[in-house]
């Protein structure tokens, strides 16, 4: 039982240029999210899905797509990536009804 | 939509003494309020929720009230320990009938001098 698996731990981009941010969980957690967290700052939520097939926005949804086709798959998409996206990302998931997240290890993303 | 306030936003205390975490929310439907330890360049970890049909809930050192009528709730630490050190979320959850969509509170730095 691997828990919430992201990957890249760590990415360097170029302003303009594109990239996923894979998220996989082994729970069978119906409920998913992408968080950015900057200095200083808390949790803020870019996505996220309640089930295959369902996804909605969150706080901070532009710039970025997101995809359920699985219940263990929830990637996050930079389409055009920007100085201001330089943050760390999180993936999240649990059950639905109330229950606390289980975080993935975090992306370090770094836009030049 | 939901806003979670948070504060202090840094709280320092000695070792062995309490230290008290607070936060409101503004909406009355939130029945979901869980808590995050995140240590330094690690993934925050839950250590402690409870839901609006408790007052209170327990844990060895850490404890978490709920006053549902001033829509306010706190982590209490005892005894703290150095490695207590970490910056701390609040979180409440809307719409937990329909998904688990989590409002964090901006964070309280916890730091405990030996």
């Amino acid at each position: 039982n691997a828990g919430v698996t992201q990957t890249p731990k760590f990415q360097v981009l170029k302003t303009g240029q594109s990239m996923t941010l894979q998220c996989a969980q082994d729970m069978n957690h119906e409920y998913m999210s992408w968080y950015r967290q900057d200095p200083g700052m808390g949790l803020r939520l870019i996505h996220y899905s309640v089930g295959a097939g369902i996804t909605d926005q969150g706080e901070v949804p532009n710039g970025y797509n997101v995809s359920r086709s699985t219940t263990e798959d929830f990637p996050l998409r930079l389409l055009s990536a920007a100085p201001s996206q330089t943050s760390v990302y999180f993936c999240a998931s649990s059950y639905t009804g109330g229950s606390g997240y289980t975080f993935g290890s975090g992306t370090r993303l770094t836009v030049v | 939509g939901e806003n979670v306030e948070q504060h202090p936003s840094t709280l320092s205390v000695q070792e062995g003494d309490s230290a008290v975490i607070k936060c409101t929310y503004s909406d009355s439907a939130s029945n979901y309020f869980p808590w995050y330890k995140q240590e330094l360049g690690k993934r925050p970890q839950l250590i402690i929720d409870i839901r609006s049909n408790v007052g209170e809930k327990k844990d060895q050192r850490i404890a978490v009230t709920l006053n549902k009528t001033a829509k306010h709730f706190s982590l209490h630490i005892t005894e703290t320990q150095p490695e207590d050190s970490a910056v701390y979320f609040c979180a409440a959850s809307t719409q937990w009938n329909a998904g688990n969509m989590l409002t964090f509170g901006g964070g309280t730095r916890l730091m405990v001098k030996p």
